[in-house]
C-alpha cells in the first residue's frame, strides 16, 4: 500500500499571510498518462470533507483560487496565498493511483 | 444539484447487524463511483472501498474486506453500507462519497455516527 505523509502537522496562520502544507507519498503518483493522482482535502470543523484540489493540481469547481497545488512523482505542496479565517480545519492529501487508496495524516490549520 | 443525503445516527448493541444507507440526487446514479469512508473519534479518513451502481461491481480494501458489504439499489439511487456483526472497534463517523473515476470525490454526504456498544 502507499503511505501517505505531510508536514506540518499543526500550522498556526495569520490571516492574510500565505501558508503551505507538504505532502509526500511512499511510491510516485504519476501515471503513464501524465496525471499524478494526488487530491487534497479539507475538512472544516463538524464538516464532511470537500474536494480542493485533484490530480495534483486542478481546482475543484467552486474552489477559490487562493489555493493552489503543484508537485510530481512523491512529492506535493499545498499553497494558501493569503489565509482567510474560512480556512481553518484539517487538510488532507490522498492518493487516488492505486487501492486501496489513502489519506495522510492531516494538518491542522487554525489561527495564531 | 447534486446531493448525497445519508442515514441517521446509530446506536447498537455488539453483534448485531447494521446496514446505513446514502441516497444519491440530481446527478446519473449509474455513472459514478461511490467510496465509503471511515472516521473514527479524533482520526483522518480511511477508505473502506468502492461500488460501481451500475453493475455492483465493488473494490474492497483489504483493511475492510470480510467484515462490510457494499450493495445499491438502482430503483432508489441509494447506496448501503451493512455490516453483519457489529464490534465496538466499528464506532465511527462513516461518508460516502463519489467521484467519476480519477479518484477525487467531489461530493460527499453529512456522515452517519455509528455507536457500538453494550
Amino acid at each position: 500500500d502507499i503511505v501517505m505523509t505531510q508536514s506540518p502537522l499543526s500550522l498556526p496562520v495569520t490571516p492574510g499571510e500565505p501558508a503551505s502544507i507538504s505532502c509526500r507519498s511512499s511510491q510516485s503518483l504519476l501515471h503513464s498518462n501524465g496525471h499524478n493522482y494526488l487530491d487534497w482535502y479539507l475538512q472544516k470543523p463538524g464538516q464532511s470533507p470537500q474536494l480542493l484540489i485533484y490530480l495534483g493540481s486542478k481546482r475543484a469547481s467552486g474552489v477559490p483560487d487562493r489555493f493552489s497545488g503543484s508537485g510530481s512523482g512523491t512529492d506535493f505542496t499545498l499553497k494558501i496565498s493569503r489565509v482567510e479565517a474560512e480556512d481553518v480545519g484539517v487538510y488532507y492529501c490522498m492518493e487516488a493511483l492505486q487501492g486501496p487508496f489513502s489519506f495522510g495524516p492531516g494538518t491542522k490549520v487554525d489561527i495564531k | 444539484e447534486v446531493q448525497l443525503v445519508q442515514s441517521g445516527a446509530e446506536v447498537k448493541k455488539p453483534g448485531e447487524s447494521l446496514k446505513i444507507s446514502c441516497k444519491g440526487s440530481g446527478y446519473t446514479f449509474t455513472s459514478y463511483w461511490i467510496a465509503w469512508v471511515r472516521q473514527m473519534p479524533g482520526q483522518g479518513p480511511e477508505w473502506m472501498g468502492v461500488i460501481w451502481p451500475a453493475d455492483s461491481d465493488t473494490r474492497y480494501s483489504p483493511s475492510f474486506e470480510g467484515r462490510v458489504t457494499f450493495s445499491v439499489d438502482k430503483s432508489v439511487t441509494t447506496a448501503y453500507l451493512h455490516w453483519t456483526r457489529l464490534q465496538p472497534s466499528d464506532s465511527a463517523m462513516y461518508f460516502c462519497a463519489m467521484s467519476s473515476g480519477s479518484g477525487s470525490y467531489t461530493n460527499w454526504g453529512q456522515g452517519t455516527l455509528v455507536t457500538v456498544s453494550s
